[in-house]
């Protein structure tokens, strides 16, 4: 199974900062990556696809970079509905898996 | 609109069996591959299960192969969930998960369904 590694596990930031996070992938999985954001209680939401398309509705703070083994999402200036968790997912290939989420703090 | 409503959770004992169904609305259901993804508390995601439109291809995560199975009724714009010989570590929430166009990433989620498997 491909491993997907997030860094930072967690991460304070502020109001207005821009964050980025990153997502490694064990082995080459093209562009075939995700980003979703969780919030406490909710179901997860899709925000980016194939690495770097925007999901229908959601803010241009967000954006998504990468190809290959390597992927970052970026968020350019945080809102306070943005502190949330966030999971990269590849599905390159099954079994489609997750990384072990990135959790946004405020500072 | 979009609407995935999953059921069937429910507290079980180790070794039990339960079913999940997730009905589905707002979109043409044997069109799209479906996926469930759970969550154990406090921990993330976990792919386990998924399954073309038409039902014909099934995929699963190691950790649940030969325990679950997946399988839709087209007719009914149903998702299931068989889940045999379940572990405590089968304890989470399940989600379905619509797939966003022939890739399994997932642009629409259910509320989830808890499933707790003690003693």
């Amino acid at each position: 199974a491909i491993r997907m590694t997030q860094s930072p596990s967690s991460f304070s930031a502020s109001t207005g900062d821009r964050v980025t996070i990153t997502c490694r992938a064990s082995q080459g999985i093209s562009s075939y990556l995700a980003w979703y954001q969780q919030k406490p209680g909710k179901a997860p939401k899709l925000l980016i696809y194939a690495a770097s398309t925007l999901q229908g509705g959601v803010p241009s703070r967000f954006s998504g970079s990468g190809s290959g083994t390597d992927f970052t999402l970026t968020i350019s200036r945080l809102q306070s509905e943005d502190f949330a968790t966030y999971y990269c997912q590849q599905y390159y290939s099954d079994p489609y898996t997750f990384g072990q989420g990135t959790k946004l703090e405020i500072k | 609109e979009v609407q995935l409503l999953e059921s069937g959770g429910g507290l079980v004992q180790p070794g039990g069996s339960l079913r999940l169904s997730c009905a589905a609305s707002g979109f043409t259901f044997n069109n799209y591959a479906m996926s469930w993804v759970r969550q154990a508390p406090g921990k993330g995601l976990e792919w386990v299960s998924g399954n073309s439109g038409s039902g014909d291809s099934a995929y699963y995560a190691d950790s649940v192969k030969g325990r679950f199975t997946i399988s839709r009724d087209n007719s009914k714009n149903t998702l299931y969930l068989q889940m045999n010989s379940l572990r405590a570590e089968d304890t989470a929430v399940y989600y379905c998960a619509k797939a966003l166009g022939v890739y399994s990433n997932f642009d629409y989620w259910g509320q989830g369904t808890l499933v707790t498997v003690s003693s």
